[in-house]
Formats: C-alpha cells, structure tokens, sequence
C-alpha cells in the first residue's frame, strides 16, 4: 500500500515569498492533516480536515497561511508571504477516519526561508 | 492546554544494553497515547496505540506501557538500527499534542 505522499521534498525561498506544498493521503483515508515541525520540537497541528471539511485549524496563522482539500482527496497549503520562522518542516498525514485511528505521517517538506 | 514532557532530551548506549525513555502528560481526559520513531530526514513512523493504564504493547526490541500519568518505551539489547529520534504524542478529542522527543543513539 502507498503511503502519504510529498512534494517537493525541499524549498529554499526569500522571505516575503509565497510557497505551496503538495499532500496526496492513503487512499481511502478520510482524514487529512498538516503539521509544523521546528528543528528540536515535536510536530504541532497546523489543520485537520474531514473529507474536504475543516475540523481544526486553530492552530493556524491564518493571515498568511492557507490549506484545501477541494476533492476530499490531495490537499495543498500555502504561505504567503514567507517569514524567516516559517523555516520548519511541513508534515503531512493522514488517518482512516480521524477519531482514534492512527495517523500515518508522509515524508515532510523542509522549507528554509531565507 | 494538554503538556507532553520526555525525557531525557538525548539517550547513548553501548549496543545490547537495555534502557527505558519517558513519556509524562497531564490531559484531562486521554484518548490514546501514541509513540513514533522519527529518522533524520524523514516522518514519523507509527509504532504504538495505548489506550488505559496498564496497557503493554511489544514490538521486537520496543515495548511500550501505559500508567494514568505516563508511559515508558523500554529497549532491550538495542542495535545501532534503533537510533533514531523517538516521540510520544497524547491525544485528547480529536488533536494530538507531541513531545520533543529522545533522541537515541546506539554504539556499536
């Protein structure tokens, strides 16, 4: 079974910037969500959804931060413009159906914002 | 707010020999408890789901157990493969919250 999928893989932008990060979950996962992992922490929830719903998204600078999931299928997020502690990696994952179904997490896009 | 805690920051041992990381929370009302491997470079890979207090799950090397106020991931006679950062995250409602991990570090 394929599992969560990245791209791109790394991105090296100037500050005030935008970027887009791409996610295509396990097929058949409900569930989508993307998370910030800052060199040294643990991942934090940036936004969950379901289907193609928001569930969470709390957690997320929605001035300049913005996430889709048109189709209930891939999701894209978007910075605009880049700040310089945006640098971080942008981790996706996904679950069957949220609740207490385990999230199973791609490989990351490591954006360095200079 | 939900808190996670590990500790230590940073484990090395000598190939085969046996030690325990920590994993202390305080959330009102735990759904599961997760641990995660993470190498560098790459996501979190799932290793366990507890969901009460005195729940042990094992998986070759990796044991994992559950009390109502923390968990211990126990290694026994760890291989150089094992090195990797190690995360535990709780999950309350629908969120997880992680910790900043161990990292390990095995000596061959």
């Amino acid at each position: 079974e394929a599992g969560v999928a990245q791209s791109p893989r790394y991105k090296i932008i100037e500050k005030r910037q935008s970027v887009a990060f791409w996610c295509n979950p396990i097929s058949g996962h409900a569930t989508l969500y993307w998370y910030q992992q800052i060199l040294g922490q643990g991942p934090k929830l940036l936004i969950q959804f379901q289907n193609n719903g928001v569930v969470d998204d709390s957690q997320l600078p929605k001035d300049r931060f913005s996430a889709e999931r048109l189709k209930g299928v891939d999701s894209t997020l978007k910075i605009q413009p880049a700040k310089l502690e945006d640098s971080a990696v942008y981790l996706c994952a996904s679950s069957l159906s949220g609740g207490r179904e385990t999230q199973y997490f791609g490989p990351g896009t490591r954006l360095l914002v200079l | 707010e939900d808190q996670v805690t590990q500790s230590p920051e940073a484990l090395r041992l000598q190939e085969g020999e046996s030690s325990s990381l920590n994993c202390s929370y305080t959330v009102s009302g735990l759904r599961g408890l997760f641990w995660y491997r993470q190498d560098p470079g790459k996501g979190p890979e799932f290793l366990f789901t507890l969901y009460s207090a005195g729940e042990e799950k094992e998986k070759e090397r990796l044991k994992a157990t559950l009390t109502k106020k923390e968990s211990f991931l126990h290694i026994t006679a760890p291989k150089p493969e094992d090195s990797a950062t190690y995360l535990c995250a709780v999950q309350e409602n629908e969120k997880l919250t992680f910790g900043t991990g161990t990292r390990l570090t095995i000596i061959p």
